[in-house]
């Protein structure tokens, strides 16, 4: 099945800098990656999501990296501010549904002010 | 009320108690799903019922079992669990077919404790 690892578990940066999370997946016919956000105490919500045949996606403040060959995704974040702290999970599936979603540990973003 | 909603949002419970969580989608959707949320690791998917049928996780122990009379409500029927299923119990639901967007909608989550 399906792996996907995600680093760094713990990330902290200054308010204003950038915040750059990576998610490696081991099924090769893996076609759709989400990111979702989860603030504390909250549900996780989607923020944004790449398929297999785009190699960039770019939402604001927040965009999406996909490199197929060497299996990973990056989520990148500008001009970070307070409200961008939380948990984020890459996921990773097959069918480009939902119902087949692998996700990593996450990572707890920290926006320093 | 709106979205996915999750009752009730805490329980405790002793391992010979029965309890059941149940979660309710108001958005129309065809596929709902229960995850288990521990502290570092990651999201579990436990259950997908997909078109209200039930895609088998044989992972799960029997101690959990899933009931989902229609394509709105989903229940988690819980039976002499053990401490280490303590954890946040989310409920999502998703459109699932050839317009679909992939998007989960989750609950606010069930905090379950078994003492």
């Amino acid at each position: 099945g399906e792996n996907v690892e995600q680093h760094p578990s713990t990330l902290s940066v200054q308010e204003g800098d950038s915040a750059v999370i990576k998610c490696t997946y081991s099924d090769s016919a893996s076609n759709y990656f989400p990111w979702y956000k989860q603030e504390l105490g909250k549900r996780p919500q989607l923020i944004i999501d790449i398929r297999s045949n785009v190699g960039e996606k770019k939402d604001q403040r927040i965009a999406v990296t996909l490199n197929k060959t060497a299996k990973h995704f990056s989520l990148h974040i500008t001009e970070t501010q307070p409200e961008d702290s939380a948990v984020y999970f890459c996921a990773a599936a097959r069918r480009g549904g939902a119902d087949g979603l692998t996700f990593g540990k996450g990572t707890h973003l920290i926006i320093q002010p | 009320e709106t979205g996915v909603t999750q009752t009730p949002r805490h329980l405790v419970m002793g391992m010979t108690n029965k309890k059941s969580l149940k979660c309710e989608q108001h958005l129309g959707h065809n596929a709902m799903y229960w995850y288990k949320q521990s502290a570092k690791k990651p999201l579990e998917l436990m259950f997908v019922y997909s078109l209200e049928e039930r895609v088998e996780n044989n992972s799960v122990p029997s101690r959990f079992s899933p009931e989902c009379p229609n394509s709105s409500h989903l229940f988690l029927h819980l039976h002499t669990l053990q401490p280490e299923d303590s954890a946040l119990y989310l409920c999502a639901s998703s459109q699932e077919g050839h317009t679909n967007t992939g998007e989960l909608f989750f609950g606010e989550g069930s905090r379950l404790t078994v003492l």
